[in-house]
């Protein structure tokens, strides 16, 4: 199915390392976000875009992480300088439109990130 | 204070029970209210929005009480197929969703 698509699923990592965690969203939808979930926790927000801006990236930790969505449709997750902590499954979704109070997203299967 | 609290559970029940459990919610402001439902290992996925007259969706009822801010999910004749962790999710703004940690259900046969 054209489900959202995430790669890679498992990425194992050294403490410093560089990261780059891909999404293909479900075509046609121009909503992508990026959620991150540590075991036992929800989803915690870190960015939102519409098209290819992102309208907001208040939930990034800090400045090692970046993302970017340059042609409006696949968006990838940069990590630099990796820690421990930033071990979590990261989850994108996509809605066909911009809101959120119809409250369906469509989630990936997520990849999971283990620094080490 | 987070902004979603849900009791973790698990609630362990038997097949055919009735299994009920709620979340709270500390934002006033938050608009629009849903539980999605997550097994393991894999992704959220939306179950059912709640709306403030209470609604059904076959098994399940979500109720909301906007003057306690307190959502509530209530599964009757639980199968097997409903063991998972429910997350509450509110509305933060527009385009920001905030989920809960999530309540786990176990159903034994």
């Amino acid at each position: 199915g054209a489900g959202v698509s995430q790669t890679p699923s498992n990425k194992v990592t050294e403490k410093g390392k560089y990261v780059e965690l891909r999404c293909d969203p479900i075509s046609g939808h121009t909503a992508l976000y990026w959620y991150r979930q540590s075991l036992g926790q929800g989803p915690e927000f870190l960015i939102y875009f519409q098209g290819t801006g992102a309208a907001d990236d208040s939930g990034l930790p800090n400045d090692r992480f970046f993302a970017v969505r340059p042609e409006g449709s696949v968006s990838t997750l940069k990590i630099q300088r990796t820690e421990r902590g930033d071990s979590a499954v990261y989850l994108c979704a996509s809605s066909p439109r911009a809101g959120v109070n119809t409250g369906e997203l469509f989630f990936g299967e997520g990849s999971r990130l283990t620094v080490l | 204070r987070k902004e979603v609290e849900q009791d973790p559970g698990p609630f362990n029940v038997p097949e055919g029970a009735t299994v009920a459990f709620n979340c709270t919610y500390s934002n006033s402001a938050s608009q629009s209210f849903f539980w999605y439902r997550q097994d393991c290992r894999k992704e959220p996925k939306l179950l059912m929005s709640v709306y403030s007259s209470g609604n059904e969706d076959g098994r399940f009822t979500a109720q909301l009480n906007r003057a306690s801010q307190y959502i509530s999910l209530l599964i009757r004749d639980s199968k097997l197929s409903d063991s998972a962790t429910y997350l509450c999710v509110v509305t933060l703004n527009d385009y920001k969703l905030s989920f809960g940690a999530g309540t786990t259900v176990t159903v034994r046969a």
